[in-house]
């Protein structure tokens, strides 16, 4: 059974640019989570969807938005982008029906320069 | 605030000693905790979730209400174990609230 899959692996974008990233859970998982890694702040939550709702954001500004397909598929946007946004975006999906934690993907590098 | 604290950045011992890896939570209430792992250049791993008190890896786990602990444990630790190990507690809604992880290295 397939992982988590995003893409790209991994991004190189200018100040001010805007980026889209993209997530595939597993097969059947409904709730898919956001998080950014950095050396600095650790795991970060970004936000959490599920069938299509947003149903919990963490304290990133307003650049941060993502949304859900029906297909549970996944992307978040990135907007305005500042060089203190590089960082690993990892997705994470689960089942969601009693949670027992999360699947996470390996992540997509994003560099800002 | 909800917060997980994980004060040891880094941790490390030799091939067959015990380990400890220690974690607290503020928060009140029945806490959902886990224990992920993260090898070098591998994705972020599910290891052990306080609720299901099973043992991977030889590593074990036991939340302690009282000094709201959940402190992850191994008698015996072997090369393989070097990862970064991060405590996470889990809030309604689909987030999970990570420590800062500890990085544990096994020497030979």
């Amino acid at each position: 059974k397939a992982g988590v899959t995003q893409t790209p692996r991994y991004l190189i974008k200018t100040r001010g640019q805007q980026v889209t990233l993209s997530c595939s859970p597993i097969s059947g998982h409904r709730s898919v989570s956001w998080y950014q890694q950095t050396p600095g702040q650790g795991l970060q939550f970004l936000f959490e969807y599920f069938s299509e709702t947003q149903r919990n954001k963490g304290n990133f500004p307003g650049r941060f938005s993502g949304r859900q397909f029906s297909n549970s598929r996944s992307e978040m946007n990135v907007s305005t982008l500042e060089l203190g946004d590089s960082a690993l975006y990892l997705c994470a999906s689960s089942l969601d029906l009693v949670f027992a934690g999360y699947t996470f993907g390996s992540g997509t590098r994003l560099t800002v320069v | 605030a909800q917060r997980v604290t994980q004060p040891e950045k880094l941790l490390s011992v030799f091939k067959g000693a015990p380990v400890e890896l220690k974690c607290n939570y503020s928060y009140s209430g029945s806490p959902e905790l886990f224990w992920y792992v993260q090898y070098s250049r591998q994705r972020l791993q599910l290891l052990l979730r306080h609720i299901s008190r099973e043992s991977i890896k030889g590593f074990t786990a036991d939340l302690n209400k009282g000094e709201t602990s959940f402190h992850l444990k191994k008698p015996f630790a072997q090369e393989e174990d070097s990862a970064m190990y991060y405590c996470a507690y889990y809030n309604q809604g689909g987030k999970l609230i990570f420590g800062q992880g500890t990085e544990l290295s096994v020497k030979p």
